[in-house]
């Protein structure tokens, strides 16, 4: 079964906006990575923030996690249409990665 | 190179054929991956290869069989599949985890799979 659920599962926002998910999952981490997948071709890998960690950031993403609360969040600060796409949390390890449902991206001009 | 490479991009097969997938990266990764995707649903581990050897098969049938001929290399060759088996897969190639748990993994662009 899917370790992260992720909500909302599809979220529309204009250019400039800024754009949050959120994933929870089940059991204890050691990190949480998440992935972005542009029309359903190959994901790409946008951030990994350990169990120890509270905050990260990378460019314009901002991501967040709770260890106690089982739960992270990425933030996409004015966002882009070139963001459009389907983004997804990741636990486990890389050999046996466990991804979310999901949250479909859709940034309007 | 950060590149992992797949081909075919499409492919249309009957339920009789016998084809291949391939997949090639040059990361010097020792670990590789197949993965099957669904239409909206997220990607579902299928095999793991480290150190060219099969280490995890998540219970995928046998008309799915993969194969690593070298470090750069994995193969899915596939035999008598169904409809149902019509979807994305994709590779994937990470150096292999020892433990630390914080290694990313890197994906193809995948494989458009249609069974008719």
């Amino acid at each position: 079964s899917q370790q992260g659920e992720e909500d909302p599962q599809a979220l529309s926002i204009q250019e400039g906006e800024n754009a949050t998910m959120n994933c929870s999952y089940k059991t204890s981490i050691n990190n949480l990575q998440w992935y972005r997948q542009n029309s359903g071709r190959g994901l790409v890998h946008l951030i990994l923030i350990r169990s120890n960690e509270r905050e990260k950031h990378s460019g314009r993403l901002r991501v967040t996690l709770d260890t106690s609360k089982k739960s992270s969040s990425l933030l996409i600060t004015a966002s882009r249409a070139a963001d459009t796409a389907s983004y997804f949390c990741a636990t486990g390890t890389a050999s046996k990665l466990t991804f979310g449902t999901g949250t479909r991206l859709q940034v309007t001009l | 190179d950060t590149e992992v490479t797949q081909t075919p991009k499409h492919l249309v097969m009957g339920m009789t054929n016998k084809k291949s997938l391939k997949c090639e990266q040059h990361m010097g990764h020792r670990a590789m991956y197949w993965y099957k995707q669904k239409a909206k649903k997220p990607p579902e581990l299928m095999f793991v290869y480290s150190y060219e050897k099969l280490s995890i098969n998540e219970s995928v049938p046998s008309r799915f069989s993969p194969e690593c001929p070298n470090s750069s290399l994995l193969n899915l060759h596939l035999h008598a599949l169904q409809p149902e088996d019509s979807a994305l897969y994709l590779c994937a190639s990470s150096q292999v985890d020892l433990g630390l748990m914080n290694t990313e993994a890197f994906f193809g662009q995948g494989t458009r799979l249609t069974v008719v």
